[in-house]
Parts: structure tokens; sequence; C-alpha cells
């Protein structure tokens, strides 16, 4: 099963907004409300932001939202801080017990 | 808290074998699923294996398949994987993650706590 598509890179001002895609197919992200969303620094473990499309675990600030419209995914980041900056990576479930990853969309903080 | 400690990462060479392993602790070891994700250096992320809680069940990746094995031992919180035939390709830190269970899916809600990651470099 191939990666889900995310653009290489994404930019956005501090206290703008910046929104990453993620595209899939009908048998991952089009089938299945089980889209993830994290954060990576570097040299630092993921960190879950998003799950179940839109659910944010606790801890996670208000700013981070998901959605889903058919086969793409959409991590929407607002009022963007200098601590956004990182690589951000989509996963979603792919039936049987599979999950796939996008390829990974590093945002700058301008 | 909740604590993933990965450990067993080395250099070896092409077609030998590791076992990694993931000391957790800070929740209940059985109620969860555990995983583990690789990433290549300067890579994404890529899912190789997970197994219930109960360790009855275990799925892979189709890079890991026939290679890999995964195993958890409940006296011990500990998360196992054995890698058999290791390429070059294999070379990445390989992360202990777990795994809220929706059901039988057990990746379907993400991984909501991570290991630091242990590296393995497969090199002649």
């Amino acid at each position: 099963q191939s990666a889900l598509t995310q653009p290489p890179s994404a930019s956005g001002s501090l206290g703008q907004s910046v929104t990453i895609s993620c595209t899939g197919t009908s048998s991952d992200i089009g089938a299945f409300n089980y889209v993830s969303w994290y954060q990576q620094h570097p040299d630092k473990a993921p960190k879950l932001m998003i799950s179940e499309v839109s659910q944010r675990p606790s801890g996670v600030p208000d700013r981070f939202s998901g959605s889903k419209s058919g086969n793409m995914a959409f991590l929407t980041v607002s009022g963007l801080q200098a601590e956004d900056e990182g690589d951000y990576y989509c996963s979603s479930y792919a039936g049987s017990n599979n999950l796939i990853f996008g390829g990974g969309t590093k945002l700058t903080v301008l | 808290e909740v604590q993933l400690l990965e450990s067993g990462g080395g250099l070896v060479q092409p077609g030998g074998s590791l076992t990694l392993s993931c000391a957790a602790s800070g929740f209940t070891f059985s109620s969860y699923a555990m995983s583990w994700v690789r990433q290549a250096p300067g890579k994404g992320l890529e899912w190789v294996s997970v197994i219930s809680g109960s360790g009855g069940n275990s799925y892979y990746a189709d890079a890991g398949k026939g290679r890999f094995t995964i195993s958890r031992d409940k006296s011990k919180n500990a998360l196992y994987l054995q890698m058999n035939t290791l390429r070059v390709e294999d070379t990445a830190v390989y992360y202990c993650a777990r795994a809220p269970v929706r059901g039988a899916r057990m990746v379907a809600l993400g991984f909501d706590n991570w290991g630091q990651g242990t590296l393995v470099t497969v090199s002649a």
C-alpha cells in the first residue's frame, strides 16, 4: 500500500493559520474516519496531535484542528507559534489492522 | 506517567538478526495494543507491526512479514521485536508506541505515547 501524500513543506507567519493536506484513497482515508496527525521536533519522538480525524488528545492546544473531505484529510494550525515549527505526519487506518503514514510536511514558522 | 523505553539497537550485518525490547510503565500494559514504528534516517514514519493486549493477535506491514516477529511479556511489561534476515533498508530508528484499541481495530486510533527510539543500523 502506498504512503499517503503530503506536501513536503508548508509555512506561515507568527499568529497566522496554516493548513496541511494529506491525500489518500478510497481504501484508507476515504473508507474510515481514522486519520491521525503527529508532530515531530528534530531528534524527538512523534507526538499525537489529532486522532479520529478531529479529536484532540488531552493537552493538545485547541489551535490544532483536523478535518476530512473524501479521500483527503487536513490539519489546520491557527495562531501559529514558534514552537509549532517541526515535521507533521498524517496516518490513516487502511483496514485489516494495517496503517499507513504520509511522507511528512516540514512546517516553518516565519 | 506513561514511559516507554526501547533498547537493543545496534550495528548488524546484512542477513543478521536483532531483537529489540521496550520496557513499559505507568499504565496497565495488558489493556493496550502495542506497536513498532520505524523511521529511516532523514525519512518519514513507517508502521511496522502491532500486537494485541493479550498477545494473541499480531499484524505486520509488508516490509516485515516473514522476517519480523512481535511479542510481549505481561509479567515483565515488555514488548519485543525479533528481526531476522535484516537488510540495509531496515536501517532506522525503531519506536515502541502505545495503541489505544477500538474493538478489533488495534491501530485505528493512532499511537498516544511513544518511546525515544533505538537505532538499528544494517551495514557490512
